[in-house]
């Protein structure tokens, strides 16, 4: 029964390249969440999305984040023209589309590292 | 906006000892949820404990309770007879119940549980 899992864990790339996170939720599940956790912080809210909908983005950056989660696949978070402030642990969590105990379940994040 | 607070960075605790970490959050909502997560060095996140604002009664996990003061907005976590795998991040998080599962975390407390 697999979890949330996620791919690549350890990403390096130089300044200004593109940087791409996946994301494949747990069995059954149609909700995907993206969190980003800076070094000795906790984890910050980034993107909801259902099936080929985004439903709040109010924690993505303007600009250079994108997110989808397309009718077949997995989810992706993409981050265009990757800047040192970018390098983070992200996080990809889901739950299913009826909940009644509000818990998300994680993935083992992908850490981003850049140059 | 909803917040959370943890008071506490760092703690440390001798092993077969009692714990108690420290939440406090802020919302005008009546109805929601509140989590303590456990992060290991692994960075995965896991579910320790969960509490709906609608019970009175504390949740318990095993060595794990909670103690929820709702009036006073606050949720702490007892971690009873420590061991050394308890060592991790603890963090503490909020949910709207009948939204969106969006969580809002605190920034963690590090907890060193010594021989």
């Amino acid at each position: 029964n697999a979890g949330v899992m996620q791919n690549p864990r350890h990403l390096v790339r130089r300044r200004g390249q593109e940087a791409r996170l996946r994301c494949s939720p747990m069995k059954g599940h149609s909700h995907v969440y993206w969190y980003r956790q800076l070094p000795e912080e906790g984890l910050k809210f980034m993107v909801y999305l259902q099936k080929e909908n985004i439903i709040d983005e109010s924690g993505m950056p303007k600009e250079r984040f994108s997110a989808e989660f397309p009718k077949e696949g997995p989810s992706i978070l993409r981050i265009q023209q990757v800047v040192r402030g970018d390098s983070a642990a992200y996080f990809c969590a889901s739950s299913p589309s009826t909940t009644n105990t509000g818990e998300l379940f994680f993935g083992e994040g992908s850490r981003l590292t850049v140059l | 906006a909803q917040t959370v607070t943890q008071s506490q960075p760092e703690m440390s605790v001798q092993e077969a000892e009692t714990v108690t970490l420290s939440c406090t959050y802020d919302t005008s909502e009546s109805n929601y949820y509140l989590f303590w997560y456990k992060q290991p060095p692994s960075r995965q996140m896991i579910l320790v404990i969960r509490q709906e604002a609608y019970k009175q009664q504390n949740a318990t996990e095993n060595r794990f309770s909670v103690n929820f003061q709702k009036a006073a907005k606050s949720f702490s976590l007892k971690i009873s007879d420590s061991q050394l795998g308890d060592t991790a991040m603890y963090f503490c998080a909020f949910s709207y119940q009948g939204g969106s599962e969006k969580l809002v975390f605190g920034k963690g407390t590090k907890l060193t549980v010594n021989p």
